[in-house]
């Protein structure tokens, strides 16, 4: 069964180095997420990308965030200057169809970003 | 006000019996999804069921179903037939609304455990 494939399993880094997080979606799907859940707590949104651009984004994705599909296939999560507080599990999502239907998201396993 | 509610932080069920997480859920958008999913302490967000707004009858999948109360706003998740492989964080999440790629919103989980 296709699924969500995220590299690398775990980053570390010095805080203030730039870090990008990656995510091959599944391939015939058009909606792509990043979530994050800090240890022990619940899982948030970042942000969702649909056609080459962001759809929505939460309060948490900020100037210090951006993302781009940069060759059709890769889905990429950029964190410019990271701070203490970016670690956590970052999860890549996709999905076939957006709106109310019975598709899921389906979510990769996660890169674990650890910060310095 | 929380979205997504999940009152259980803990639960303990035998080997073999059913075991009910409960979850109930906030919103005035008549269109919405639910979702469960299963988190092992490897990390990955595995999608176990679906309920959408609209569906008549509660969603079932192998040993998984869902009780839906509409009215109470309450999607409850059954796992029948409990497994040691069933010990993990369980999140139900929603998706609210008719346009495509809409978030999930995470509750805060319940740790499952099963014992022998």
């Amino acid at each position: 069964e296709p699924e969500v494939t995220q590299t690398p399993s775990h980053q570390v880094t010095q805080m203030g180095q730039e870090v990008i997080l990656r995510c091959v979606p599944i391939s015939n799907h058009l909606y792509f997420y990043w979530y994050r859940q800090i240890l022990g707590q619940k899982v948030e949104f970042l942000v969702s990308f649909y056609n080459n651009e962001i759809s929505e984004k939460s309060e948490i994705f900020d100037d210090q965030f951006s993302v781009e599909r940069p060759d059709g296939s890769n889905f990429t999560l950029k964190i410019r200057s990271t701070k203490l507080e970016d670690s956590a599990m970052y999860f890549c999502a996709s999905s076939r169809v957006g709106g109310i239907s019975n598709q899921p998201q389906h979510f990769g396993d996660g890169t674990r970003l650890s910060i310095l | 006000a929380q979205k997504i509610t999940q009152t259980q932080p803990g639960m303990f069920v035998q080997e073999k019996e059913a075991v009910t997480l409960d979850c109930t859920y906030d919103t005035s958008d008549p269109s919405y999804g639910l979702f469960w999913y299963k988190q092992p302490s490897s990390g990955e967000m595995i999608f176990l069921i679906y309920q959408g707004s609209y569906d008549q009858q509660n969603a079932t999948e192998g040993r998984y179903s869902l009780n839906f109360q509409k009215a109470r706003k309450s999607a409850n998740l059954v796992i029948s037939a409990s497994q040691l492989g069933d010990s993990a964080m369980y999140f139900c999440a929603m998706r609210e609304g008719q346009r495509g790629f809409q978030k999930l919103v995470f509750g805060t989980g319940t740790r499952l455990l099963v014992s022998p």
